[in-house]
């Protein structure tokens, strides 16, 4: 089974920290994705990647960046965090289109 | 500009019975349809999909049904059972190379014994 390891499951941050969120997959899948979930909007894409050092902006790019130097490695950066950046964060990586993502447990960031 | 609706944010039904989940979409470009199931503290998980040249795909318990002149797509649980009880978040995607998802918000499903 293809493995989505976020670092870490809980954060907790200041308001203007540069936070990093890394994601590795063990699959040698090309397609990784960086989600937020809030409550009463589902999903929302922030960035994703289809290829080592290619980038992409999702639907809600702001704030944020990314780097992917290696194939299983997508990292996701808050350049500066804010308070509005509090959220479930979701990696997932994917091979072709008719198996879907695979999903890490998501890392649950808190900034104060 | 929500393209991917689900308008059910909850659903309660009893264990041995069906479950029925919904779906509308407005952009046409998507040709193939996916649904997620997720448990709290937990990522995503991957439960069916449906390509848009199909109108059904049944997996065990799960059937997804797609009317594409509607722009509908409902799930089908039969018959529920408690483990089932989750969120259920529907996705869309446009053809070619781009992999990319759009969500729904998500349809919290209660199975109660």
């Amino acid at each position: 089974d293809v493995k989505v390891t976020q670092s870490s499951r809980y954060l907790v941050k200041r308001t203007g920290e540069k936070v990093f969120l890394e994601c590795v997959q063990d699959m040698d899948h090309e397609n990784m994705f960086w989600y937020r979930q809030d409550p009463g909007l589902g999903l929302r894409l922030i960035y994703f990647s289809y290829d080592v050092k290619m980038k992409e902006k999702g639907d809600i790019p702001e704030g944020y960046s990314v780097s992917r130097e290696k194939k299983e490695r997508f990292s996701l950066i808050l350049e500066s965090a804010s308070t509005n950046q509090t959220s479930m964060y979701l990696c997932a990586s994917s091979l072709a289109r008719n198996a879907g993502y695979t999903f890490g447990s998501g890392t649950r960031l808190t900034v104060v | 500009d929500q393209q991917v609706k689900q308008n059910s944010p909850s659903l309660s039904v009893q264990e041995g019975r069906i479950s029925i989940l919904n779906c509308d979409y407005t952009n046409s470009m998507f040709d193939y349809f996916l649904w997620y199931k997720k448990y709290p503290a937990e990522g995503p998980t991957f439960l069916i999909s449906i390509s848009s040249i199909k109108d059904k795909n049944e997996d065990g318990r799960f059937t997804v049904f797609l009317n594409k002149s509607a722009k509908h797509l409902s799930l089908h649980i039969v018959p529920s059972q408690p483990g089932d009880s989750a969120v259920y978040f529907c996705a869309a995607s446009v053809g070619g190379s781009n992999y990319k998802l759009t969500f729904g918000k998500g349809t919290l499903l209660t199975v109660n014994p």
